[in-house]
């Protein structure tokens, strides 16, 4: 495995839920990064994490609410979602911020109803 | 900013064939393009990768290529085997951000 995790691996939630997905990696990266993934579409940069600080937010809606408490850890808070976000979100590391090539986690496949 | 854009979204070839994936991108400061490859309910996974100064990769059975004047790069996988079925996605890192555009995947099916 690569040394980035995520939980949960499946999420239902309904759209006045409030949950967080969880990333963790172990390979001692700077860097991490949350992905949305839906179907027949690229893969979206959301959010971006150097040093435990936010470096870029891609006009995410602010029902997505990241947090990175430390290096190995980053989390995706989610509340008043709506049906259209459901898709497969992944989180990724890298070295640095700079660095390019991206390590990743499994996802968590979330279904909004 | 930058756009990938991937071809074909769908390929299925026959075992022992020869498989090529296309993408363009628009940035022409962009000098990095990695290929990541998706089997199904797994991650994506660095495969192969490219730089501008280069125009030509090789790793065993599979090549990228980079044309930075036409602003494309290609993926070529030869003598295919059904574990190459998988999504492939292309992607170009333009100088400023330092982040990476994904191109929309291609689903590779290669059938015994």
């Amino acid at each position: 495995e690569t040394g980035v995790t995520q939980t949960p691996r499946h999420l239902v939630m309904g759209m006045t839920n409030k949950k967080s997905l969880k990333c963790e990696q172990h390979l001692g990266h700077n860097a991490m990064y949350w992905y949305k993934q839906s179907a027949k579409k690229p893969l979206e940069l959301m959010f971006v994490y150097s040093l435990e600080e936010r470096v870029e937010n891609n006009s995410v809606p602010s029902r997505f609410s990241p947090e990175c408490p430390n290096s190995s850890h980053l989390f995706l808070h989610l509340h008043t979602l709506q049906p259209e976000d459901s898709a497969l979100y992944l989180c990724a590391s890298s070295q640095d911020w700079g660095t390019i090539e991206a390590f990743f986690g499994q996802g968590t496949r979330l279904t909004v109803v | 900013g930058e756009n990938v854009e991937q071809h074909p979204s769908t390929l299925s070839v026959q075992e022992g064939d020869s498989a090529v994936i296309k993408c363009t991108y628009s940035d022409s400061a962009s000098n990095y393009f990695p290929w990541y490859k998706q089997e199904l309910g797994k991650r994506p996974q660095l495969i192969i990768d490219i730089r501008s100064n280069v125009g030509e990769k090789k790793d065993q059975r599979i090549a990228v290529t980079l044309n930075k004047t036409a602003k494309h790069f290609s993926l070529h996988i030869t003598e295919t085997q059904p574990e190459d079925s998988a999504v492939y996605f292309c992607a170009a890192n333009p100088i400023a951000g330092n982040m990476l555009t994904f191109g929309g995947g291609t689903r590779l099916m290669v059938k015994p």
